[in-house]
């Protein structure tokens, strides 16, 4: 079964700093990786996602995320954090054996982020 | 405008009165798929439907029904609700569910069984 671990429920971080969100799965077949964000009384919108090929993905908003395999992680970066980028976080994976039908979420990490 | 629409935003209702929450989206999509999101466990996939009746369990099915008689509706059904079902709903879709498409995410629905 795969799983997905979120490292932090709350990040906190000042305008304009490095915001580093962690996410490590657990998988014996490579899986897709994603990052969504939700920000308040809304639903999910994809960040990014990794499927194969390149292990450095960009997404919206100058967010980005690198696949390692050998840590079996894909942590999400951003250089310098915006106010606008205060939400909630969760990644997900999904299998080829589930035919990619179940994505499998983590519990979350809320980014906070002061002036 | 493509997006995916629940009904009703919010609701509260009492322990054994049926209920549906209904979902559709208006992109032609195969795959639907219904979660629930509770504090400190993120979000859980309830069903999910590759397409026209055909509909299967995810990780949290029970206490829950599902239909899908039409491509773009996939109504949640609660024959019982019991307060441990109170949570934020969200119906998904996405082009097919045997890719790595991205589903696109309803606004939720917040449920409150008393």
């Amino acid at each position: 079964a795969q799983s997905v671990t979120q490292l932090g429920s709350h990040v906190s971080v000042s305008e304009g700093a490095l915001v580093l969100l962690r996410c490590n799965y657990s998988s014996s077949v490579p899986p897709y990786l994603f990052w969504y964000v939700q920000y308040p009384n809304q639903g999910l919108q994809l960040l990014l996602k990794y499927t194969t090929g390149a292990t450095l993905v960009k997404g919206i908003n100058g967010f980005e995320a690198e696949f390692k395999k050998s840590e079996t992680s894909f942590h999400l970066t951003k250089p310098s954090a915006h106010m606008s980028d205060a939400a909630e976080y969760f990644c997900a994976v999904t299998l080829p054996n589930s035919g990619y039908s179940t994505l499998t979420f983590g519990k979350g990490t809320m980014l906070l982020v002061s002036p | 405008e493509a997006q995916v629409t629940q009904n009703p935003r919010y609701l509260i209702t009492v322990t054994g009165k049926k209920l549906t929450v209904t979902c559709s989206q208006n992109m032609n999509h195969e795959y639907m798929s219904w979660y629930r999101q509770d504090p400190g466990l993120g979000l859980r996939q309830i069903y999910y439907s590759m397409n026209v009746e055909v509909t299967d369990k995810g990780d949290v099915p029970e206490g829950y029904k599902v239909s899908r008689k039409e491509k773009r509706n996939f109504p949640l059904i609660l024959e019982s609700p019991s307060p441990n079902q109170t949570s934020l709903y969200f119906c998904a879709s996405s082009v097919s569910g045997r890719d790595s498409n991205e589903q696109f995410f309803g606004p939720g629905t917040r449920l409150t069984v008393l």
